[in-house]
């Protein structure tokens, strides 16, 4: 069964320029995360959604990222501009979702962004 | 949210075991213990999670006194390969609203 797929791996962009990330979870998988992690820091929760709605975006600096998920699978996570202090790892990951059990997280490789 | 305390960094040798504790002084009483495991350039696995008491599988085992106010990961005999960063978590039974502080580099030799 494959992973959660991210794209692209890497990029690299000039301040002030746009960029978006692609997430797919894995199949069957309602709910899906984005994660931001900086060099030697644990990722933190940029947003989550369950199925096609964002529930907790309290996280995320709405002024320059947004994030969608059209049709409750694939997600894209965008910056316009992107600033210096962007530059991080974004991750995707995936969990099936329900109350019943405890979720585990699937990450998947992540997108390195350097922005220069 | 709980938050978690676990030590920065440790060393050990191929073959021994590890213990990482963390400690979670205002774990809620509908918390779990989450650990995650991270290699470099990938993204966090999965280890073990527990409630109380002690859980075991096939990679670790998680120990949880009673007043379950830290936790003990314990990995058996580990290799090179078990070298990566390692994250206690703790948060709600759905898993959904977990803090990653900054995690124990654990540091395999031969």
């Amino acid at each position: 069964e494959a992973g959660v797929v991210q794209s692209p791996r890497y990029k690299i962009i000039e301040k002030k320029q746009p960029v978006a990330f692609w997430c797919n979870p894995i199949s069957g998988h309602n709910t899906l995360y984005w994660y931001l992690q900086n060099l030697g820091q644990g990722p933190e929760l940029l947003i989550r959604y369950e199925n096609e709605e964002a529930v907790d975006d309290s996280q995320l600096p709405k002024d320059r990222f947004s994030a969608e998920r059209l049709k409750g699978v694939d997600s894209t996570l965008k910056i316009q501009p992107a600033e210096l202090g962007d530059s991080a790892v974004y991750l995707c990951a995936s969990s099936l979702g329900g109350r019943s059990a405890y979720n585990e997280q699937f990450f998947g490789p992540g997108t390195r962004l350097t922005v220069l | 949210l709980a938050k978690t305390t676990q030590p920065i960094s440790m060393d050990s040798y191929e073959g021994q075991e590890v213990n990482i504790t963390c400690s979670h002084n205002n774990i809620a009483t509908n918390d779990y213990i989450t650990w995650y495991q991270q290699f470099p350039s990938q993204g966090p696995r999965f280890i073990i999670q527990g409630y109380k008491t002690k859980v075991t599988n096939e990679v670790a085992s998680l120990f949880i006194p009673a007043d379950r106010k830290s936790s003990t990961l314990s990995l058996p005999r580990v290799s090179l390969s078990d070298t990566a960063v390692y994250y206690c978590l703790v948060g709600n039974q759905a898993g959904t609203a977990l803090i990653f502080g900054k995690g124990t580099t654990l540091s395999v030799s031969s």
